[in-house]
């Protein structure tokens, strides 16, 4: 069935070094990819999505870009902030049929001053 | 715009009872789904609700069981609970747009069950 795997955490950096999560998944079909944020005691939110291949989809400097040849959606910023510690999920949801997100396991992010 | 929110925010449960947990989706939005959040995992997809039908289910067994109500907030039923059922809870909504359609998620209810 499909699947997303993405690479274990924690994940701890210095304030403004280069952050790269990877992601992998197992689709038929063309899925969407998304990664979403969950803050500390929240719930998900949307960092950004991609549809189709060699989409980027790109949001508060994070990036990710589908890539179909190597079924991967890696996120990566260019200068990590204290504030972006979370848990950060990979996701997709398959084409036609109901959006069902199937998720990762998470990558927890530690980002100290 | 109101987002989705979720009540209660926590709740304490034995062995066996039963629990209604609740959800008002973001205006406009006729579709909501639940997913399960057990500690240090991904959420797992429970079901969706469109327009006041199931519109799909995960691997849940059924005594977890749901509703949606005309003006779309949602209701996530879940009867004889196990230990296993301590987790978070979570709802999103949505309106159907194609491939990569966004589900916005409310804060969660988080259960624990003695």
């Amino acid at each position: 069935g499909d699947s997303v795997t993405q690479m274990e955490g924690p994940v701890t950096l210095s304030e403004e070094a280069f952050l790269t999560i990877n992601c992998t998944y197992t689709a038929t079909g063309y899925p969407s990819l998304f990664w979403y944020v969950q803050y500390p005691g929240e719930g998900l939110q949307l960092l950004l999505k991609a549809t189709k291949a060699d989409d980027k989809g790109s949001n508060k400097g994070f990036e990710a870009t589908y890539r179909k040849e190597t079924t991967s959606f890696h996120l990566e910023k260019g200068s990590v902030q204290v504030s972006d510690s979370a848990v950060y999920f990979c996701a997709l949801t398959r084409a036609g049929g109901y959006n069902k997100l199937i998720f990762g396991a998470g990558t927890r992010l530690a980002v100290h001053p | 715009e109101t987002g989705v929110t979720q009540s209660p925010t926590h709740l304490i449960k034995t062995r066996g009872q039963q629990v209604t947990l609740r959800c008002s989706s973001q205006s406009g939005h006729n579709t909501v789904s639940w997913y399960q959040q057990a500690l240090g995992q991904g959420p797992q997809f429970i079901f969706q609700y469109y327009r006041e039908e199931e519109n799909g289910r995960g691997n849940f067994p059924p005594r977890f069981s749901g509703l949606q109500f005309p003006n779309y907030s949602s209701e996530l039923n879940v009867n004889a609970l196990e230990l296993d059922d301590s987790a978070l809870y979570l709802c999103a909504s949505s309106f159907p747009s194609g491939e990569g359609e966004t589900q916005y998620f409310g804060p969660g209810t988080r259960l624990l069950v003695l």
